[in-house]
């Protein structure tokens, strides 16, 4: 059964810092992975899908790696701004499989 | 983009009752949808999946006799909490994917408050 596991379960950075958010899992087998933003009380939004058979994905200051070799995912904040201040959650999407296996998430503060 | 609602957005309930809860796609038919429950400071956990026209397959722990999911049709997934106690208090999250992309969408969320 796939696990996944995010550390730090919460991290406060000042405004204007570089941070990266972990995310590890158990089972290689994988299809794709997703990091999802979850503002408090409201739905997920997508932020970067990678397919197993890529090794990163950006988009704008947000850059997201994968090394299934090691069941690790990391999502790279450039810059961070208060609006990033969020809970960001990663999902595995197994092979095979439609349904996505989640972490608990990290929750980020940035500080201005 | 493809948009996924859901309704209502919040509910509270006296225990007992029961409380339905909508999942519509909005510009795409949903040949699968997934609920998801989210207790504080938790993950997401995948109730049940269902495909249009079929029964939902829930997930181990889950009672199907408890959470009633129904289907009916490409745009519009149910999900009915019966004899609601306060324990099933959570946030309920619906995904939606359309055929033939795997992308799953999702809906912003119902909160339930059963008092």
């Amino acid at each position: 059964k796939q696990e996944v596991t995010q550390i730090p379960a919460a991290l406060s950075v000042p405004e204007g810092e570089n941070l990266v958010l972990n995310c590890s899992f158990t089972d290689s087998a994988i299809y794709n992975l997703q990091w999802f933003r979850q503002d408090p009380g409201k739905g997920l939004t997508s932020l970067l899908l990678i397919q197993s058979s890529q090794r990163e994905q950006t988009s704008g200051r947000l850059n997201a790696s994968l090394d299934k070799s090691s069941g690790r995912s990391t999502l790279y904040i450039a810059a961070s701004q208060p609006g990033d201040s969020a809970t960001y959650l990663c999902a595995l999407k197994g092979a095979g499989s439609y349904q996505l296996t989640f972490g608990k998430g990290t929750k980020l503060s940035v500080i201005p | 983009g493809a948009v996924v609602s859901q309704h209502p957005s919040w509910v509270i309930c006296k225990s007992g009752t029961s409380v339905k809860i909508e999942c519509r796609s909005l510009d795409f038919q949903a040949t699968t949808m997934f609920w998801y429950r989210q207790f504080p400071k938790q993950s997401l956990m995948l109730m049940a999946t269902s495909n249009e026209g079929s029964k939902a397959t829930y997930e181990q722990g889950v009672e199907k006799d408890k959470f009633l999911i129904n289907h009916a049709s490409l745009t519009l997934s149910t999900l009915t909490v019966t004899s609601a106690h306060p324990e099933d208090s959570s946030f309920y999250i619906c995904s939606a994917r359309g055929s033939p992309t795997d992308t799953q969408y999702f809906g912003p969320g119902t909160r339930l408050t059963v008092l």
